[in-house]
């Protein structure tokens, strides 16, 4: 199962280009990178998912090296609103995997 | 379209009751997924159901059970509540399996107390 890992906490000013990076030495062949938003007391929101090189959504960009261990998730021109949890996921689900949530990274951002 | 709908919202029991919980998916989402999250930590696995059968299963004792219906609906039932129970339960729903990129998509969860 690919574990992974990010930072804990991050501070960010309000305008400002937020990337969270994430790692997972062990991901499968098989295996997506899927970053997830969660605000307190509600349930993760999808924010972006992709296999390798870069993802761009009307959100987020996802920027995925060639070796895949790591993956970084870009957040351009944040806002106070964008102060949350942010978790990055590594797993196929065809596989029928568990899926395994790290503890995020908690995002603060600052006006 | 409608996402994933939990029900209750919030529930509040005393130890050694026993609990149910139930997760409607997105319509034409077979692939249904049980998570706990305490607070302060990421959400943990408990199940997996897809076509009414379990495909997966987290580290959580046999007083978690659940089950999906034909309309791929899910259950999920807590026995002999303990006090570390409480949680937010949470339920994620995804499309069929054979897609290379399955999503999944989460409820807004339900908020158990047990006192």
């Amino acid at each position: 199962l690919a574990k992974t890992t990010q930072p804990i906490s991050m501070d960010s000013y309000e305008g400002q280009e937020v990337n969270i990076t994430c790692s997972h030495n062990n991901i499968a062949t098989n295996d997506y990178i899927t970053w997830y938003q969660q605000f307190p007391s509600q349930g993760p929101r999808f924010i972006i998912q992709g296999y390798k090189t870069k993802v761009t959504n009307e959100v987020a960009s996802l920027f995925i090296p060639a070796d895949r261990k790591s993956s970084t998730l870009s957040l351009p021109r944040v806002s106070l609103s964008d102060t949350a949890v942010y978790y990055c996921l590594v797993g196929d689900l065809n596989r029928d995997d568990k899926i395994i949530f790290g503890k995020g990274t908690r995002l603060h951002i600052l006006p | 379209d409608a996402g994933v709908t939990q029900s209750p919202t919030h529930l509040i029991k005393t130890r050694g009751q026993h609990v149910t919980l139930r997760c409607s998916p997105i319509s034409g989402h077979k692939r249904v997924s049980w998570y706990q999250q305490v607070l302060g930590q990421g959400p943990q696995f408990i199940f997996q159901y897809y076509e009414k059968e379990e495909r997966g299963r987290g580290n959580f004792p046999d007083r978690f059970s659940a089950r999906q219906f034909p309309n791929y609906s899910s259950e999920l039932n807590v026995n002999a509540l303990l006090l570390g129970d409480s949680a937010l339960y949470l339920c994620a729903s995804s499309s069929s399996a054979g897609a290379n990129r399955e999503t999944q998509y989460f409820g807004p969860g339900t908020r158990l107390l047990v006192l």
